[in-house]
């Protein structure tokens, strides 16, 4: 079975400019999830999508970062224009359908690192 | 006001010996706890999780303990291997929010000295 993938792996820009992350979850799979992970610290979640709809936004810094899952499957975050403060890695998870109470673990992608100058 | 802290940044451990990583958490809602390990440039992978109605779940060398009343888990890995180097993440969600975030750590580097 095909694990998350992410792409780029590595991006490096100015600040001001902006920037695109790309990724595929785990076929099959109906929530997805962005997460930051700025150095030093744990994963924090941005965005959570059931499907195609939107779960939990409540950390994503509206006026600059938008995600989007148009057909349920792919993901994209875009963040503009970016400041310095946003190098981090951006990991892309995924799981299945949480069923009852049962919690279905997450699967991770290798992530994106961005280096803002 | 970090709601799941693992307070040691590394842990250095020979090779064969029992490796304890520790986690605490400060939201009393929280009842499901995974632990997740992390190599440079790959994302974290699962490893072992618990919910409140244990106190205990084994999976081989890796076992995770956990004492709501003091909102500390643990994760024991025994023997310790050199491939168990690598940042480890306690996270902690409360499943009935209705959502599914996972609160993290900060992480703990653990080196397995051969």
């Amino acid at each position: 079975e095909a694990g998350v993938a992410q792409s780029p792996r590595y991006k490096i820009i100015e600040k001001r400019q902006s920037v695109a992350f790309w990724c595929n979850p785990i076929s099959g799979h109906a929530t997805l999830y962005w997460y930051q992970q700025i150095l030093g610290q744990g994963p924090k979640l941005l965005i959570q999508f059931q499907n195609n709809g939107v779960v939990d936004d409540s950390q994503l810094p509206k006026d600059r970062f938008s995600a989007e899952r148009l057909k349920g499957v792919d993901s994209t975050l875009k963040i503009q224009p970016a400041k310095l403060e946003d190098s981090a890695v951006y990991l892309c998870a995924s799981s299945q359908t949480r069923t009852g109470w049962f919690l279905h673990e997450q699967y991770f992608g290798p992530g994106t690192r961005l280096t803002v100058t | 006001d970090q709601q799941v802290k693992q307070n040691s940044p590394s842990l250095s451990v020979q090779e064969g010996r029992i490796s304890i990583l520790n986690c605490d958490y400060t939201n009393s809602m929280f009842d499901y706890f995974l632990w997740y390990k992390k190599y440079p440039a790959e994302g974290p992978t699962f490893l072992i999780s618990i919910s409140s109605i244990k106190d205990k779940n084994e999976d081989g060398r890796f076992t995770v303990f956990l004492n709501k009343s003091a909102k500390h888990l643990s994760l024991h890995i025994v023997p310790s291997q050199p491939g168990d180097s690598a940042v480890y993440f306690c996270a902690a969600s409360d499943p009935n929010s209705g959502n599914t975030p996972l609160v993290f750590g900060k992480g703990t580097r653990l080196s397995v000295i051969a």
